[in-house]
């Protein structure tokens, strides 16, 4: 079954250094992949996607993945991390076989500390 | 623009009482959603419908009905709530694409249910 894992549960970082959130993907075909943000008590909001082309993806508030087919990841990075960008991150792909829907990695929450 | 509402933001339920989960979107999105979140497991599709008029089912679709008579409207309705329904449920739009096409959803806020 295609699926999207997302192997650590929870990341900790310090404020100023550089954060990675992992996910990997199992998906047959051309992977249409994309990140959310959920902070509390909200919905998720998107991130970024990738679709085909650049490996390196940017996004919004400076978050970019990297997409790697041969090591089927797409990761969640950022230079410098912010207090603010404490929040849970959802790895997600969408299913190519026009039922249009997404599947959900299980999330991975971020902390960064002062 | 308000993008996506939902209604309640929260409730409690006695089990085997019946609710709907009210979802409204204003982006004229074709494709709507209804997710469940529960933690340790993300989020997992419940039904979805592609436009008005057609729905299908998800992951979870037991214990769950849902309706789309026109764009704007996909209410979520149990039907005899029972205690392993608790959740936060989250109501979600996009443009349908192709199929498989890279088209964001946008989620709504919420509604978290306890069944009692």
């Amino acid at each position: 079954a295609q699926s999207v894992a997302q192997p650590e549960d929870q990341v900790n970082v310090a404020e100023g250094n550089p954060l990675t959130v992992k996910c990997t993907y199992s998906v047959s075909g051309n992977p249409y992949l994309f990140w959310y943000v959920q902070y509390p008590n909200r919905g998720l909001q998107f991130l970024l996607k990738y679709i085909t082309g650049d490996n390196l993806v940017k996004g919004s508030y400076g978050f970019e993945a990297e997409f790697n087919k041969s090591q089927t990841s797409f990761h969640l990075k950022k230079p410098s991390a912010l207090v603010s960008d404490s929040a849970l991150y959802f790895c997600a792909f969408r299913e190519a076989s026009g039922t249009y829907k997404y599947i959900f990695g299980t999330g991975t929450r971020l902390k960064v500390l002062a | 623009t308000a993008g996506i509402t939902q209604a309640p933001t929260s409730q409690i339920l006695a089990a085997g009482r019946s609710m709907t989960l009210r979802c409204t979107q204003d982006m004229r999105h074709n494709a709507m959603y209804w997710y469940r979140q529960d933690l340790g497991l993300g989020l997992r599709l419940i039904h979805y419908s592609n436009t008005a008029g057609t729905t299908g089912k998800g992951e979870v679709p037991d214990g769950y009905s849902v309706s789309r008579a026109n764009t704007d409207d996909f209410p979520l309705t149990l039907a005899s709530a029972v205690p392993s329904q608790t959740s936060v449920y989250f109501c979600a739009s996009s443009d349908p694409g192709l199929a498989g096409e890279a088209v964001t959803q946008y989620f709504g806020p919420g509604t978290r249910l306890t069944v009692l």
